[in-house]
């Protein structure tokens, strides 16, 4: 168990809808970065969020908008949905510091869109 | 051309074999090497860190990084059937801390 808590586990929607995935870091990190994981891209980069703010965006479509709260969980908000946007999301919090920084993974949020 | 090659072809190997897996990328920038683990249905989990070139070994996975030649490796000795999931390597630069993946090596050991 890495610490780092997603819910929920299973989503299904259909097209057009939005949704919301919720991401607890482990206690004291103060990074967080979401992933999508899906059979022809692998693991891509999203966005992150250090200490409430954001911190590096990669390929997040625009449709997808993030934030971390005060209390640092964060959420990811996917809307408009496509077919495409079926994938695997994780969430993985960090504690920046000097030297290696070491990601540590949530279990993952499993999207469907029919 | 992606940042992160690893042939993403699943592999299958006998109890007990070396399992050998790699990664080309072409980031030069790139300093900071992983290998994440990942059990069907469960989020990736860092094995093995190396920063720069060199070798780590970390009791039967040994990590390998060429930096010349943009080339990373895996190796895992005598291999167990606890071993089958997928491999991926990742690698990240220094002040960017995005972690670039390859597509991960599904790996089946057989008893």
């Amino acid at each position: 168990d890495s610490g780092v808590t997603q819910t929920p586990k299973h989503l299904i929607t259909a097209t057009g809808q939005r949704v919301t995935l919720r991401c607890s870091p482990r206690s004291g990190d103060l990074s967080v970065y979401w992933y999508q994981q899906s059979l022809d891209q692998g693991l891509q980069f999203l966005i992150q969020y250090y200490n409430g703010e954001e911190r590096a965006k990669g390929n997040i479509l625009e449709r997808f908008s993030a934030q971390q709260f005060p209390d640092l969980h964060s959420e990811l908000n996917l809307s408009s949905l496509e077919l495409g946007d079926s994938a695997l999301y994780f969430c993985a919090s960090s504690l920046p510091g000097q030297g290696r920084e070491t990601q540590y993974f949530g279990p993952g949020t499993r999207l469907l869109v029919l | 051309q992606k940042e992160v090659e690893q042939d993403p072809g699943p592999l299958s190997v006998p109890e007990g074999a070396i399992v050998s897996l790699n990664c080309t990328y072409s980031n030069s920038a790139f300093q900071y090497f992983m290998w994440y683990r990942q059990y069907s249905r469960k989020g990736p989990e860092l094995l093995m860190y190396t920063y720069s070139s060199g070798n780590k070994e970390d009791g039967r996975f040994t990590a390998q990084v060429d930096k010349s030649s943009k080339y990373i490796s895996l190796f895992i000795r005598d291999s167990q059937p606890s071993d089958s999931a997928t491999y991926l390597c990742a690698m990240s630069s220094y002040g960017n801390n995005r972690l670039a993946f390859g597509k991960g090596n599904q790996v089946v050991v057989i008893p």
